[in-house]
């Protein structure tokens, strides 16, 4: 089954306490994406990569990590998480169509708390 | 000015109803266009996307007006089953999605 995959789905943690978030597609997309949705905002970019170790910021990277090492694998680090990045992460996969990106895929959601 | 808006709503409408939603975006250069369907905090989903010319898949209808700027999403027949967060998605570089912050329908039986 194509699909993107989350782990952990939720997570409690405190203030400092460095996590990484895993994402994993089995579609091979060249291109995968991080977002964060919070009431009001929406989803918003944190970073998105467009291939093996080609990454770039997004909207709000402030506080996130990110590696491309595999084509299939796009983790997201929070080297020291603080409590405004409790949210609602979600990961994004799409391939390529002539030049642009096309369709996103995404998996279903972290729950993210930092106290 | 946000990129990408929308009228957050919520519309409530009856079982049967004909809704229409607009999103607005700012910047001209925008080159593809989407609706997403997301139920209460689960994964977006792919809903359609917008072609210049319009298009159609049952029920729904995509409209892209590039001279005012804004996509429209028409749902005919309304089910209960349609009620849900609608986002509007542009992508007005090669890579960067922006999403709109939704627009909620509830579908009232």
């Amino acid at each position: 089954e194509a699909q993107v995959t989350q782990n952990p789905r939720y997570l409690i943690t405190v203030t400092g306490k460095k996590l990484t978030v895993t994402c994993s597609q089995n579609m091979n997309h060249e291109y995968m994406s991080w977002y964060r949705q919070d009431p009001g905002l929406g989803l918003r970019q944190i970073y998105y990569s467009m291939n093996v170790e080609v990454t770039d910021k997004g909207d709000v990277p402030e506080g996130y990590k990110v590696s491309r090492k595999e084509k299939r694998n796009f983790p997201l680090i929070l080297e020291s998480p603080s409590p405004n990045q409790t949210s609602l992460y979600f990961c994004a996969s799409s391939p390529w169509r002539g030049l642009a990106a096309d369709t996103q895929y995404f998996g279903p959601g972290t729950r993210l708390t930092v106290l | 000015r946000k990129e990408v808006e929308q009228d957050p709503g919520p519309f409530n409408v009856p079982e049967g109803a004909t809704v229409a939603f607009n999103c607005t975006y700012s910047n001209s250069a925008s080159q593809s266009f989407f609706w997403y369907r997301q139920d209460c905090r689960k994964e977006p989903k792919l809903l359609m996307s917008v072609y210049s010319s319009g298009n159609e898949d049952g029920r729904f209808t995509a409209q892209l007006n590039r001279a005012s700027q804004y996509i429209s999403l028409l749902i005919r027949d309304s089910k209960l089953s349609d009620s849900a967060t609608y986002l509007c998605v542009v992508i007005h570089r090669l890579y960067k999605y922006i999403f709109g912050t939704g627009t909620r329908l509830k579908v009232l039986a």
